[in-house]
């Protein structure tokens, strides 16, 4: 069974410059969320999208946004980037919403803000 | 509001030495659901276990072992017999009830077993 993929693995961006990555979960996982990982604040809950629609939020400024498409398969895009964006994004899926149990992480896409 | 403190920054040990990594949590609700992951080099974060607030019964899966205290706002995990595999940084998260996704993890204890 293929675990989570997300792409680009890495990448540079500019200042100013927007960025999209993408997040393929395991199949027949419904539920995707995404997670920002940064060396000063650590992981943090960015959102949830269960059956294309936003079920939970972070504290994130609007520049972040997400969505899922009706295959799962979920985006999340950055715009405006600031340098304090570098950082890694990983994205987690498990079978539905609401269910407390393991989320099933990819190897994250790390963005560089320069 | 919820938190999860990790005190531990780093860990050094020697292979076959036991280590315990400590997770102090806060939280007002009174269901909720703790966990601990493992993020590897490779930087994806492995599920090693989820406990609920109303089971306290202590876990054990092979040379791991996990003591959840709800009297005292913890859940340790204790790696015993190291091996340098164990080598990674360890999460300890919390999620609310009804929260779905959303984890709040601690900072991550970074362990590193020497041969």
């Amino acid at each position: 069974k293929a675990g989570v993929t997300q792409t680009p693995r890495y990448l540079i961006k500019t200042r100013g410059q927007q960025v999209t990555l993408s997040c393929s979960p395991i199949s027949g996982h419904r539920s995707v969320s995404w997670y920002q990982q940064t060396p000063g604040q650590g992981l943090q809950f960015l959102f949830e999208y269960f059956s294309e629609t936003q079920r939970n939020k972070g504290n994130f400024p609007g520049r972040f946004s997400g969505r899922q498409f009706s295959n799962s398969r979920s985006e999340m895009n950055v715009s405006t980037l600031e340098l304090g964006d570098s950082a890694l994004y990983l994205c987690a899926s498990s079978p539905a919403t609401g269910v407390r149990g393991e989320l099933f992480f990819g190897e994250g896409s790390r963005l560089t803000v320069l | 509001a919820q938190k999860v403190t990790q005190a531990q920054t780093e860990i050094s040990v020697v292979e076959k030495e036991d280590v315990t990594l400590d997770c102090v949590y806060e939280t007002r609700d009174t269901t909720y659901y703790l966990f601990w992951y493992k993020q590897p080099p490779s930087g994806e974060l492995v599920f090693l276990i989820r406990r609920n607030s109303f089971d306290e019964q202590n876990e054990i899966s092979g040379r791991y072992s996990w003591n959840f205290q709800k009297s005292t706002s913890s859940f340790n995990f204790t790696i015993t017999a190291s091996q340098v595999v164990d080598s990674a940084v360890y999460f300890c998260a919390l999620s609310g009830d009804n929260q779905g996704g959303k984890l709040i993890f601690g900072q991550g204890t970074e362990l590193s077993v020497k041969p």
